[in-house]
């Protein structure tokens, strides 16, 4: 079975620019979750999908924004770059059921660099 | 507010020692309880998991995980650490039902030969 893939593997863009990350789930996931990694702060949780249905959302500005198509795809879209979202982006896909607990996957991540 | 604190932002053993990397949450009833595995330009993997019943856990590549309510932590380690142990460890939170996870800050493991 195929892992969770995320594309582009690597961006660089400016200020103020916007960018669109992309992620596949493993095959028959229904749950994808974004996180920002950053050396200083870690991981930190942006949002998650299911369904098509943003479930729960992180502390991040309105800048950051996702969503998820009917065969689970997902993506993940910054507007108005600044230098602080340079960072690793990293894509995490599970079950997802309701109730207990689902094991996420984990992508390679997106590296964004804004210049 | 759930919150977890990986105290060693580095931490360094020879190969063939003990490892032991610390991990203290904050939550209100048990949560769920992770440890991950980074190396470089990878994703994360998952190493072990708590949810309920036997606080000591056992995982992948040889590590364990022992859960302590009364002290809130869940502390990793190996009986003996191999070159390539080298990465970035995190440990991580769930709220059960909230598809919502809460990593620490990480601890980045070297390994002396």
């Amino acid at each position: 079975k195929a892992g969770v893939t995320q594309t582009p593997r690597y961006l660089i863009k400016t200020r103020g620019q916007q960018v669109t990350l992309s992620c596949s789930p493993i095959s028959g996931h229904r749950s994808v979750s974004w996180y920002q990694q950053t050396p200083g702060q870690g991981l930190q949780f942006l949002f998650e999908y299911f369904s098509e249905t943003q479930r729960n959302k992180g502390n991040f500005p309105g800048r950051f924004s996702g969503r998820q198509f009917s065969n689970s795809r997902s993506e993940m879209n910054v507007s108005t770059l600044e230098l602080g979202d340079s960072a690793l982006y990293l894509c995490a896909s599970s079950g997802g059921t309701s109730g207990g607990y689902n094991e996420q996957f984990f992508g390679p991540g997106t590296r964004l660099t804004v210049l | 507010a759930q919150s977890v604190t990986q105290p060693d932002i580095h931490i360094t053993v020879s190969e063939g020692a003990s490892l032991e990397l610390r991990c203290n949450y904050s939550y209100g009833a048990t949560p769920y309880l992770f440890w991950y595995v980074q190396s470089p330009g990878q994703g994360l993997q998952l190493l072990l998991k708590y949810f309920s019943g036997d606080t000591l856990v056992q995982g992948i590549k040889g590590f364990e995980a022992e859960f302590k309510r009364s002290q809130s932590s869940f502390n990793l380690r190996k009986p003996s650490v191999h070159w390539s142990d080298a990465a970035e460890y995190f440990c991580a939170v769930g709220a059960p039902g909230t598809y919502k996870y809460i990593f620490g800050t990480g601890t980045r493991l070297k390994v002396l030969a």
